[in-house]
């Protein structure tokens, strides 16, 4: 079956710096992969997808890159600020009606 | 605005209660599913509907319950046979398809005393 795999949290960092979060995924076929965002008491926002290989996503400074050799779709920000901290989930959908998704990596981020 | 709406944003129960969460959406989406999020925890499929009148269980049906009468209505019961029903739930909503992304309400968070 599908699966994804995230890095474990949280990922604590200062304001500027650089950020990646990994994510590596396993599915038959060719899945649609994303990356959503949840703010602390909301829901999940789509931040980001790609749908093909070596599509790259991206979305207010973040960037994600869809890799098959390596199968993975790792999220970039080059800078990130206090009001990036949040928790965010790497997903794939293909091959079946139910998405899959990561555990969720919490990002903070200090001033 | 085309979105999800739940209601309400905060649900206060005594144990031993069915409680009914609403989802609503007018994305003309088909699909329509339902899940659970602990602290700390990532998401868990309750149930999932693919078309009016026809839904299916998820990962974590037991004590839940749901109907889908109206394309842009998904509720959810959770009834007194849930073990732990305090949580924070979330609705969804996509297109019919495989390689879709899913688009969510704000969630309800259910305290059961």
């Amino acid at each position: 079956g599908n699966s994804v795999t995230q890095m474990e949290g949280p990922v604590t960092l200062s304001e500027e710096a650089f950020l990646t979060i990994n994510c590596t995924y396993t599915a038959t076929g060719y899945p649609s992969l994303f990356w959503y965002v949840q703010y602390p008491g909301e829901g999940l926002q789509l931040l980001l997808k790609a749908t093909k290989a070596d599509d790259k996503g991206s979305n207010k400074g973040f960037e994600a890159t869809y890799r098959k050799e390596t199968t993975s779709f790792h999220l970039e920000k080059g800078s990130v600020q206090v009001s990036d901290s949040a928790v965010y989930f790497c997903a794939l959908a293909g091959g079946s009606y139910i998405p899959t998704f990561g555990r969720g990596t919490s990002l903070i981020v200090h001033p | 605005d085309g979105g999800i709406t739940q209601s309400p944003k905060y649900l206060f129960r005594k144990e031993g209660q069915n409680v009914t969460l609403s989802c609503e959406q007018n994305l003309n989406h088909d699909a329509m599913y339902w899940y659970r999020q602990d602290p700390g925890q990532g998401l868990r499929l309750i149930y999932y509907s693919q078309i009016v009148n026809d839904f299916q269980k998820g990962d974590i049906a037991e004590g839940y319950s749901v109907s889908r009468e109206k394309k842009e209505s998904f509720p959810l019961t959770v009834t007194s046979a849930q073990k732990n029903p305090t949580a924070f739930y979330l609705c969804a909503s996509s297109p019919t398809g495989y390689s879709y992304e899913q688009y969510f309400g704000p969630g309800t968070r259910l305290t059961v005393t």
